[in-house]
């Protein structure tokens, strides 16, 4: 696609149940990051790959969190057991390589809990 | 991970007053992004410096790097509304962790 691509766009869960959010980055684009947006506050880093792999996962809030990337394209950021606290935008941005030169942002997917 | 501090944390202007936002490394940074991120939408890529000491313009926006690779600015010239958002620097790391950004906001 000519973009980063994020699915769904809203989406509202009730406490307790699992959420998988989806990114398809661009096409060629090495390094896919996820990052979680409160409102009103900056980004905060949950983890990235190169290629398939995720060489730093430190930035999940906690091991409700997980994520994955295949055939080094599209990734999946799964939340277990959602709690209030996880509504937030959950953002995908992908760039050629893991040292830029620019990372490409999706829209985002607004989570929330209830 | 390398840690880059930006200030201020806010920021109000007059229009047609000028702004900066700086950012501060306590170790050498292989290079540094900037990122504009309007309220309700999601970051966009603004430049990339990467040399001691550059310097690069895009129109009223004047970016700095360091001599020493540690800090650098975002000088915007007569603000507009337009220029209304958060401003991110995010220093060289294959992580691209972003740090709190400015928030600008501008009185018409």
């Amino acid at each position: 696609g000519a973009g980063v691509s994020q699915s769904p766009s809203n989406k509202v869960t009730e406490k307790g149940k699992d959420v998988e959010l989806r990114c398809d980055p661009i096409s060629g684009h090495t390094a896919l990051y996820w990052y979680r947006q409160s409102l009103g506050q900056g980004l905060e880093f949950l983890i990235y790959f190169q290629g398939n792999s995720a060489p730093d996962k430190s930035g999940l809030p906690s091991d409700r969190f997980s994520a994955e990337r295949t055939g080094g394209s599209v990734s999946t950021l799964t939340i277990q057991r959602t709690q209030q606290e996880d509504s937030a935008v959950y953002l995908c941005a992908s760039s050629l390589s893991s040292y830029g030169p620019e990372a490409f942002f999706g829209q985002g997917t607004r989570l929330t809990v209830v | 991970g390398q840690q880059v501090m930006q200030i201020p944390q806010y920021q109000h202007v007059q229009e047609g007053e000028d702004f900066t936002t700086y950012c501060n490394s306590s170790t050498t940074l292989s290079n540094i992004q900037w990122y504009k991120q309007r309220p309700g939408g999601h970051p966009v890529f603004l430049i990339q410096l990467v040399k001691s000491g550059e310097v690069k313009k895009q129109k009223r926006l004047t970016f700095q790097f360091g001599e020493a690779k540690k800090n650098s600015s975002l000088h915007i010239t007569a603000t507009q509304t337009t220029d209304v958002g958060t401003y991110f620097c995010v220093g060289g790391s294959e992580k691209l962790v972003f740090g709190k950004g400015t928030k600008l906001t501008v009185n018409p």
